[in-house]
């Protein structure tokens, strides 16, 4: 059974800072993994997906690459406003049965 | 351009009462559909999904149930509500049609659901 994490689970930094959010997942055996933003009360906003057969994907100021091997992922943020504060989610799979989803990185941008 | 619809957005409801949550896509045809809860704390949990009509896939045992009764329409039901059946539900269309990639999934604005 496909296994998700993200590291952190909660960040703050000042407006500026470029930043990395973590990824892992246990079954290598995946069609995709997407990134989402999730703002309070709200619905997902898909940001970035990355196929299996695809390294990185790149998306204004945001970045995310995949290493199916060692079954990580990571969204590079740079340049963060306080726009950017939000709870990302990372999701593995893409097969007909969906995606599994990691518990999110809370993330604050400090004015 | 696809769209994604979830109503009710707030819905308060005591326990033992029933429930119809309803989601519906525009735009796309033959749409993989998918239920997810998200509580408190918790990851988002995939409870359905659906390839196609009269076609359900149930991911976890529960006191709730879903139904595709349209190509675009798909419903979360619950006879008698728990206290643990609480939290904020999203409803997701993926799958090979328009801009959406094979398993690019793409959710609605979610219904939060608090039982009394």
């Amino acid at each position: 059974k496909q296994e998700v994490t993200q590291i952190p689970a909660a960040l703050s930094v000042p407006e500026g800072e470029n930043l990395v959010l973590n990824c892992s997942f246990t079954d290598s055996a995946i069609y995709n993994l997407q990134w989402f933003r999730q703002d309070p009360g709200k619905g997902l906003t898909s940001l970035l997906l990355i196929q299996s057969s695809q390294r990185e994907q790149t998306s204004g100021r945001l970045n995310a690459s995949l290493d199916k091997s060692s079954g990580r992922s990571t969204l590079y943020i740079a340049a963060s406003q306080p726009g950017d504060s939000a709870t990302y989610l990372c999701a593995a799979g893409g097969g007909a049965d969906g995606l599994t989803f990691g518990k999110g990185t809370h993330l604050i941008i400090q004015p | 351009s696809q769209t994604i619809h979830q109503w009710p957005a707030t819905l308060v409801q005591p326990v033992g009462s029933p429930l119809s949550l309803e989601c519906t896509v525009e735009g796309t045809s033959n749409p993989n559909l998918y239920w997810y809860r998200q509580a408190a704390g918790r990851g988002l949990q995939l409870l359905f999904y659906s390839v196609g009509i009269g076609q359900i896939s149930s991911e976890v045992p529960q006191n709730l149930s879903a139904s595709r009764p349209q190509d675009r329409q798909f419903i979360l039901s619950s006879k008698k509500l728990l206290l643990s059946d609480s939290g904020f539900y999203l409803c997701a269309w993926g799958g090979l049609s328009g801009r959406a990639t094979a398993g690019e999934l793409f959710f609605g604005e979610g219904s939060r659901l608090t039982v009394l």
